[in-house]
């Protein structure tokens, strides 16, 4: 099993920018959720799907940030324009739910700096 | 609402000394407890998860966990350290058995394995 794919795995680019975050989650989980990582918020949930639907994006910081699952196997996290408090580790995880829990399986990350 | 608190940001021991890693929870409904690991530059993985079976939990690594409803405590624990265990650890809190798959982290605590 290949495990939760994200790329890039950094990206550098201009505030004002467009940036797109992608996920591959784990084939058979049926959901999956996007977390982000600063060292003054720690970890924070952006948004979660379950069976390619957004379940809850509560977290979501603002409009500049948005997410779509349009199939099983592929997420997108998009920041557009991007700023430099956007700066931050961006993790993809993915899970079998339902009929008990299991546990989030994590991708690597994707370290975004904004200038 | 659930929360995990995690007591101590940063622990020091040194090889071979007991690892004690605390945390304490808050949940309305009885909760699914998990401990991750980070380690530098990559995605948190799975350490241990208590699921209201066993209240002694035991994962890899060598690390174990003991579920206590009364102290609403899950603290994570090894009985000699390893260079190799110097990472950040992650508590995360969950409903048992609701259809909310999200994950509450507490902020982590940084342990550092001295020579």
């Amino acid at each position: 099993d290949a495990g939760v794919i994200q790329s890039p795995r950094h990206e550098v680019t201009e505030m004002g920018q467009e940036v797109t975050l992608r996920c591959k989650p784990i084939s058979g989980h049926n959901s999956l959720f996007w977390y982000r990582q600063t060292m003054m918020r720690g970890l924070e949930l952006l948004i979660y799907f379950n069976n390619n639907v957004p379940i809850d994006d509560s977290g979501m910081p603002e409009d500049r940030f948005s997410a779509k699952m349009p199939n099983a196997s592929f997420s997108t996290l998009k920041i557009q324009p991007s700023e430099p408090r956007d700066s931050a580790v961006y993790f993809c995880a993915s899970t079998l739910a339902g009929g008990g829990y299991n546990e989030q399986f994590f991708g690597p990350g994707t370290r975004l700096t904004v200038l | 609402a659930q929360s995990v608190t995690q007591l101590g940001s940063h622990v020091s021991v040194s090889e071979g000394a007991l690892v004690l890693l605390r945390c304490n929870y808050s949940s309305s409904v009885p909760p699914y407890l998990f401990w991750y690991v980070q380690y530098p530059n990559q995605g948190l993985q799975l350490l241990l998860k208590y699921t209201s079976a066993a209240t002694l939990v035991k994962g890899i690594n060598g690390f174990e966990a003991e579920f206590k409803k009364s102290e609403t405590s899950f603290h994570l624990t090894k009985p000699s350290a390893h260079m190799s265990d110097a990472a950040e650890y992650f508590c995360a809190v969950s409903d048992l058995g609701g259809s909310n798959y999200k994950l509450t982290f507490g902020k982590g605590t940084l342990l550092t394995v001295n020579p």
